[in-house]
C-alpha cells in the first residue's frame, strides 16, 4: 500500500517570502500522480497543483512549484511571494496510475501560517 | 466555488438520531466519493462511486450507508452514530473514476457533531 508522509505539522512564512512544504511518498509503482491540496479555514479543499509521474519536467502554477525528485520519492510545493491568503491546511496526495480506480492518499497535512 | 455543493454544512445529532448529507455536483463529472476527515488525522476515503456504481467501500462501518442516485447526486445516510464519528464529511467529483488524467473537486465539507 501507498504511504504519504507531510513531516512539518506547521510552517510559518513572513509574507512575500519564500516556504517549502515537504512530502515524501512511498510507492512501488512507476505510474502516478501527485497532488497538492490547500484546505483554508473555509474547510474547502482546492486543488493546487498536480504532477504526473512520467513528467520529469516540474509542474509550475503561478506561483506554485513543485520539486519533484522521482528516485528520492519526494515531492515538495514552493510557494513564492507568499500572501497572506495562502494561510491554510496544504495536503499532498498520492494517486496510483494503474486506471484501478481514483483512490487518493493523502499525508496529514502541513499548517501554514503567513505573518504580516 | 469547486462546482461541488454540501448541505448541511453543520449538523448536530443524537446517537440514535437518523439523518442524511447531501452532495451534489455541477461539473458533469461520473465519479463521486465520500471522504471523513477526523482531527489529526489524514483523510479516509470512504465510498467511490463511478457512473452510479458503488466500486469503493472502504471497511466503512454500516451505520453508514451511500446512496448515489444518478452522477449529480450523492448522500451519505447515517444511523445510529458514535460519538467517534464526529468529523468534516467531504464530498468529492472527478470526470472519470476511472481515467489517467483524474483530478478530484471537494465540496466545503459537513461538519458532524454526534452527541
Amino acid at each position: 500500500a501507498q504511504t504519504v508522509t507531510q513531516s512539518q505539522p506547521e510552517m510559518s512564512v513572513q509574507e512575500a517570502e519564500t516556504v517549502t512544504l515537504s512530502c515524501t511518498y512511498d510507492t512501488s509503482e512507476s505510474d502516478y500522480y501527485l497532488f497538492w491540496y490547500k484546505q483554508p479555514p473555509s474547510r474547502q479543499m482546492i486543488l493546487v497543483i498536480r504532477q504526473e509521474a512520467y513528467k520529469q519536467q516540474n509542474a509550475t502554477e503561478n506561483r506554485f512549484s513543485v520539486n519533484f525528485q522521482k528516485a528520492a520519492k519526494s515531492f515538495s510545493l514552493k510557494i513564492s511571494d507568499s500572501q497572506l491568503g495562502d494561510a491554510a491546511m496544504y495536503f499532498c496526495a498520492y494517486r496510483s496510475g494503474d486506471n484501478a480506480g481514483n483512490m487518493l492518499t493523502f499525508g496529514g497535512g502541513t499548517r501554514l501560517m503567513v505573518k504580516p | 466555488e469547486t462546482g461541488v455543493t454540501q448541505t448541511p454544512r453543520h449538523l448536530v445529532m443524537g446517537m440514535t438520531n437518523k439523518k442524511s448529507l447531501k452532495c451534489e455536483q455541477h461539473l458533469g463529472h461520473n465519479a463521486m466519493y465520500w471522504y471523513k476527515q477526523s482531527a489529526k488525522k489524514p483523510l479516509e476515503l470512504m465510498f467511490v462511486y463511478n457512473f452510479k456504481e458503488q466500486t469503493e467501500n472502504n471497511s466503512v462501518p454500516s451505520r453508514f450507508s451511500p446512496e448515489c442516485p444518478n452522477s449529480s447526486h450523492l448522500f451519505l445516510h447515517l444511523h445510529t452514530l458514535q460519538p467517534e464519528d464526529s468529523a468534516l464529511y467531504l464530498c468529492a467529483s472527478s470526470q472519470d473514476g476511472g481515467g489517467v488524467r483524474e483530478t478530484q473537486y471537494f465540496g466545503p465539507g459537513t461538519r458532524l457533531l454526534v452527541l
